[in-house]
């Protein structure tokens, strides 16, 4: 069955950089989107940023645009989100989320089970 | 592009019809929305893709409807593991979630 599991939970001081990865399988990895969605404390979802992972291609929105950065290795089907020059605010739930080989079709059929990044000094 | 759901918060008893509404700011056109569901300390689980398709698994008591600026996630005789909160998101190449409806137990 398809599954995404992600890395553990990250504690970090802001300014600091954090790297998340997610391990996929029971799919072809390079037939999918892997999308990444934050989520902070009480508050709702919040769309961040995709990649293909055919070709490494990837689109962020524009309010993090500057300070997210995703890749793959497309031998250990796993993607890798990193988010830098943390802020309070980046205190968040990070899943990793799969949807369809369609830049316009970006709905998340199977997601992570979420990784807690905390940022405090 | 704004999503706007309502109500923020639906109080119903099981058996009951769960109406939700998700309203762009702006006609969306031939844009596409899903649903997901989210309980306390989970993952969203996606319910409805393409406005009204049902997701694996997804049993018929849900049903997406909708175009333009007016969407709807209908839930008919709500059973107790359906109280949660649900979310709309907007199909593009920059996703778009609306803040939530969270549906009680009244």
């Amino acid at each position: 069955q398809v599954q995404l599991v992600q890395s553990g939970a990250e504690v970090r001081k802001p300014g600091a950089s954090v790297n998340i990865s997610c391990r996929t399988s029971g799919y072809t990895f390079t037939n999918y989107y892997i999308h990444w969605v934050r989520q902070a404390p009480g508050q709702g979802l919040e769309w961040m940023v995709f990649i293909n992972p055919s070709d490494g291609f990837t689109r962020s929105g524009q309010r993090l645009q500057s300070r997210v950065a995703v890749t793959r290795d497309t031998s250990a089907s796993t993607v890798y989100l990193e988010l830098s020059s943390l802020k309070s605010e980046d205190t968040a739930v990070y899943y990793c989320a799969r949807g369809p080989y369609d830049i316009f079709s970006s709905y998340f059929d199977s997601w992570g089970q979420g990784t807690l990044v905390t940022v405090s000094s | 592009i704004v999503l706007t759901q309502s109500p923020a918060t639906l109080s119903l008893s099981p058996g009951d019809t769960a109406t939700l509404s998700c309203r762009p700011s702006h006609s969306v056109g031939g844009h596409y929305l899903a649903w997901y569901q989210q309980k306390p300390g989970q993952a969203p689980r996606l319910l409805i893709y393409g406005t009204s398709s049902r997701a694996t698994g997804i049993p018929d008591r849900f049903s997406g409807s909708g175009s333009g600026t007016d969407f709807a996630l209908t839930i008919r005789r709500l059973e107790p593991e359906d109280f949660a909160v649900y979310y709309c998101q907007l199909y593009g190449s920059t996703p778009l979630f609306g803040q939530g409806t969270r549906l009680d137990i009244k």
